[in-house]
């Protein structure tokens, strides 16, 4: 059962645009919502995490939105960068358990 | 100074093979992974030791067998490797299990052929 739905699964964006990549999830009782950066090669690394006290949260460039009554939190990339082309991972998880990773969007910037 | 580092890199062998994958943190975590990534880049868990106890156990073939000798190290054991076994391999370790940044090795690409 997949728990996080994650869209789009490829985005093409112009050096200097916004990228926005969108998350679902379903169980109510997750608590916890980080995004991953991973480059080819390499193991995800954390970017960002919000939990569901705040509606939104920002380091740099990166912005979390989070909807809890919609089920939702989303990752924008202001300004963004061909070195932000990566495959970006939203997560989920609550006390104790294991992150639900989404399926993952591939992030393309072009110069 | 690697935080996690797993071993090797890359693996090919034949099918029915057994193979081992390494795995060792040096962050002091009490809480280590075991990740699977597939061709389309989805990432399961298929394992999470706490203190060298196991405490996540997905529906993962038992020839799978992870252990964990103490708790900076968690290796991989995998029997009888089947085509479908192919995919990189990710160890993670994060500080407690309460939600907590997993922080990833670099991963080991296993091709089975």
């Amino acid at each position: 059962q997949q728990q996080v739905k994650q869209s789009p699964q490829s985005l093409i964006v112009q050096k200097g645009g916004i990228s926005i990549i969108n998350c679902a999830y379903e169980n109510t009782a997750f608590d916890y919502f980080p995004w991953y950066q991973q480059f080819p090669g390499k193991g995800p690394a954390l970017l960002i995490a919000i939990r569901p006290d705040v509606s939104e949260k920002k380091e740099g460039r990166f912005t979390i939105s989070f909807n809890k009554s919609a089920k939702q939190f989303s990752l924008h990339i202001m300004d963004s960068q061909p070195g932000d082309s990566a495959t970006y991972f939203c997560a989920a998880s609550n006390s104790g358990s294991r992150l639900t990773f989404g399926e993952g969007t591939q992030l393309t910037v072009n110069p | 100074d690697t935080a996690v580092s797993q071993t090797p890199k890359y693996l090919v062998t034949q099918m029915g093979n057994d193979k081992s994958i390494k795995c060792e943190q040096n962050l002091g975590h009490d809480t280590m992974y075991w990740y699977k990534q597939d061709s389309k880049k989805f990432l399961k868990i298929m394992f999470s030791y706490n203190n060298k106890e196991l405490i996540i156990n997905e529906t993962v073939p038992n020839r799978f067998s992870p252990k964990s000798p103490d708790k900076a190290h968690l290796n991989l054991h995998i029997n009888s490797l089947e085509l479908g076994d192919s995919a990189v391999y990710f160890c993670a370790s994060s500080q407690t299990t309460v939600n907590t940044e997993a922080f990833f090795g670099q991963g080991t690409r296993l091709t089975v052929v």
